[in-house]
């Protein structure tokens, strides 16, 4: 199975400052790497995501980038606001267009990512 | 849509009485699943299912049973409960197309005494 890791679990930054969060994977069949969200008592969310084809993808101030060689991605979040204080989760695997879905998605333990104000 | 409902939303149990989360969705989709979430530990996989009649265990099956008699319920079953199942538990479903963005329930908090 997938062997996932995140760095840092804990992540303070000053509002308005960049965070940058990373993930690191063992199972080089996969080829979507998600992130969510998870806002203190609510469900996780999905909040941007990537296809092994593609390097880099961006959403306003959230960001995306893959080195696959490498086995591993990273989320980046720019102009950091108080409503980005969340636990953030990533999820690496084969996609279900590509043959996965076979089974679940194994998480990070998570990045607990503090803005200060 | 509602999307994926869990009830109940908080349930406190003693050792060794049993109960079952709910979970419902209307999205039509295949894959339901159920993780539980401690402190520390991010979000591990418990059961899954790919289609009606269909189930499988993830990373820490052992004191849960589910069943899937519909594409919409997949409810989790806690025979005996421990107070090692303490935790928040979570419903979560995808289609079996395109990316597979998992779609997750509110929670339920159980806690074991």
């Amino acid at each position: 199975g997938e062997n996932v890791e995140q760095h840092p679990s804990t992540l303070s930054v000053q509002e308005g400052d960049s965070a940058v969060i990373k993930c690191t994977y063992s199972d080089s069949a996969s080829n979507y790497f998600p992130w969510y969200k998870q806002e203190l008592g609510k469900r996780p969310q999905l909040i941007i995501d990537i296809r092994s084809n593609v390097g880099e993808k961006k959403d306003q101030r959230i960001a995306v980038t893959l080195n696959k060689t490498a086995k591993h991605f990273s989320l980046h979040i720019t102009e950091t606001q108080p409503e980005d204080s969340a636990v953030y989760f990533c999820a690496p695997t084969q996609g279900v267009w590509s043959g996965g879905g076979a089974d679940g998605l194994t998480f990070g333990k998570g990045t607990h990512l503090i803005i200060q104000p | 849509n509602a999307g994926v409902t869990q009830t109940p939303k908080f349930q406190v149990l003693k050792t060794g009485q049993s109960m079952t989360l709910q979970c419902a969705q209307d999205m039509n989709h295949e894959y339901m699943s159920w993780y539980r979430q401690d402190p520390g530990m991010g979000l591990r996989l418990i059961h899954y299912s790919v289609g009606a009649g269909i189930t499988d265990q993830g990373e820490v099956p052992n004191g849960y049973n589910v069943s899937r008699s519909t594409t919409e319920d997949f409810p989790l079953r806690l025979l005996s409960a421990a107070p090692s199942q303490t935790s928040v538990y979570f419903c979560a479903s995808r289609a079996q197309s395109n990316t597979g963005e998992l779609f997750f329930g509110e929670g339920s908090r159980l806690t074991v005494l």
